[in-house]
């Protein structure tokens, strides 16, 4: 499968721990996103990267979070002190470099399901 | 951002066309109408995406307005496994993608 990974899928932690969530993206992809979707919400922006630079990161970005590509390939999401309402799906998407810089499509991953008790 | 309004939901039947509205009254000349769609427990899946001309593709068709306000994303023969929520979104560029509710569409047998 050469599609957008993640992991892990799902992931149950208490109060106050840490977590940190992986994205490998499609091969050759120099633009990967974060979003995060809670329950019968569209997936809302949470920050950009194109090649290992991070271009935008979202106000829903707090200094609780950090998202990190280092050599432009994978990129991990760590959630620091996490509370209950970090509990949702985060989705990590990527896209090409394209010479049609219209033609934006992401391609998305599972998704890791964040539950936090 | 530029938004969009769709129907919250739509129902259909197998094997009939589905035409699922999107108003964007407030578009500028450089926002593409890209849509989405998101099966149960999967991530978002691109379908199509267009600028001034209708244009189709394996999985669907755009129609899109002559004033560019509204657009309209066409299966031409629903099947159970287009039920989905579909997002309407205005891009531009390799900017991130604003979701909105979306339709949920649900198809009969």
């Amino acid at each position: 499968d050469t599609g957008v990974s993640q992991n892990p899928r799902h992931k149950i932690t208490k109060r106050g721990q840490n977590v940190t969530f992986r994205c490998d993206p499609i091969s050759e992809h120099n633009r990967l996103y974060w979003y995060r979707q809670t329950l019968g919400q569209g997936p809302e922006f949470l920050t950009y990267f194109q090649n290992e630079a991070q271009l935008e990161k979202s106000r829903l970005l707090s200094d609780r979070f950090s998202a990190e590509r280092p050599k432009g390939s994978f990129s991990t999401l760590e959630i620091q002190r996490t509370e209950q309402g970090d509990s949702a799906m985060y989705l990590c998407a990527s896209s090409p470099r394209d010479r049609l810089i219209s033609n934006n499509e992401q391609f998305f991953g599972p998704g890791t399901r964040l539950t936090v008790l | 951002d530029a938004k969009t309004t769709q129907p919250n939901s739509m129902e259909s039947n197998e094997e009939e066309p589905v035409h699922l509205p999107c108003n964007h009254s407030t578009i500028s000349g450089t926002d593409y109408i890209h849509w989405y769609r998101q099966l149960p427990s999967q991530g978002p899946e691109y379908v199509i995406h267009g600028l001034t001309s209708n244009v189709n593709n394996r999985m669907a068709s755009l129609a899109i307005a002559e004033d560019r306000k509204s657009s309209t994303l066409i299966l031409h023969r629903a099947t159970l496994r287009d039920a989905a929520v579909y997002y309407c979104i205005l891009v531009q560029g390799a900017q991130k993608l604003v979701f909105g509710q979306g339709t949920r569409l649900t198809i009969n047998p």
